[in-house]
C-alpha cells in the first residue's frame, strides 16, 4: 500500500506570496491532519479534516487554511508568508473512524518551506 | 494549553545498554497517547497508540507502559542497538494533538 505523499518536497518563496501544499493520505484514509515542525516550537498542530470537513484546529492564525476533497486529498494554504513560516510542514493521515486522537497517524516526507 | 513534557531532553548510551524516557500528561479528558519515532531525514513513524490505563504494548526491544490516574507514560528500549538512534516523541490528542518536544537518543556503537 502507498504511503502518504506530499507536494512539492522543497519551496522557496518571499514574504507576502501565498503557498498551497498538498497531502494525498494512504488508500482508505478519510482523516488528514497537518503539523509545522520548527526547531524552537516542536511539532505543532495545525488542523485535522475528516470527510471534507475540518474536524479540529490548532492555534495558528487565519492566514493558515485548509481543505480537504472527496478523494480525501488534502491541501494546505498559507497566505501573506512571513519569514517565521519557514518551516517542515506535514501531513499525517488515518482511518478516522474513531474518536478523534485514537487512531495510528502516518507521516508523509514534508514539505520544506523557506521564506525569504 | 495543555502541558506535554518529556524527559530526558537527550540521552547517549552505549550499545547493548537499556534505557527509558517519561512522557508526562495531563490526567484529566484522557483520549489516548501516542509514541512516535522520528530518525533524521525520515518521517515520523508510529510506534504505539495507548488507550487504557495499566496498557503495555511491545513491539521488538522496544515497549511502553501507560498510566492514565497519574499522567504518565513509559517508553523502554532493550539493548540499544545504533539503529534506534532517533528521537522519540508523544503526544496527546486533547481539542487538538498536543506534541512533547522530544527525547533525542544516540546510542554509541
Amino acid at each position: 500500500k502507498a504511503g502518504v505523499t506530499q507536494t512539492p518536497r522543497y519551496l522557496i518563496k518571499t514574504r507576502g506570496q501565498q503557498v498551497t501544499l498538498s497531502c494525498s493520505p494512504i488508500s482508505g484514509h478519510r482523516s488528514v491532519s497537518w503539523y509545522q515542525q520548527t526547531p524552537g516550537q516542536g511539532l505543532q498542530f495545525l488542523f485535522e479534516y475528516f470527510s471534507e470537513t475540518q474536524r479540529n484546529k490548532g492555534n495558528f492564525p487565519g492566514r493558515f487554511s485548509g481543505r480537504q476533497f472527496s478523494n480525501s486529498r488534502s491541501e494546505m494554504n498559507v497566505s501573506t508568508l512571513e519569514l517565521g513560516d519557514s518551516a517542515l510542514y506535514l501531513c499525517a493521515s488515518s482511518l478516522g473512524g474513531g474518536a478523534f486522537g485514537t487512531d495510528t497517524q502516518y507521516f508523509g516526507p514534508g514539505t520544506r518551506l523557506t521564506v525569504l | 494549553i495543555l502541558n506535554v513534557e518529556q524527559s530526558p531532553q537527550s540521552l547517549h548510551v552505549q550499545e547493548g545498554d537499556s534505557t527509558n524516557f517519561t512522557c508526562s500528561f495531563p490526567s484529566s479528558n484522557f483520549y489516548a497517547l501516542h509514541w512516535y519515532r522520528w530518525e533524521t531525514a525520515k518521517s515520523p513513524e508510529a510506534l504505539f497508540v495507548m488507550t487504557l490505563n495499566g496498557d503495555e504494548k511491545k513491539k521488538g526491544r522496544i515497549s511502553a507502559t501507560l498510566n492514565t490516574k497519574e499522567g504518565y507514560s513509559y517508553l523502554y528500549i532493550k539493548g540499544s542497538q545504533p539503529e534506534d538512534s532517533a528521537t522519540y516523541l508523544c503526544a496527546f490528542p486533547g481539542n487538538q494533538f498536543y506534541f512533547g518536544t522530544g527525547t533525542s537518543l544516540t546510542v554509541i556503537p
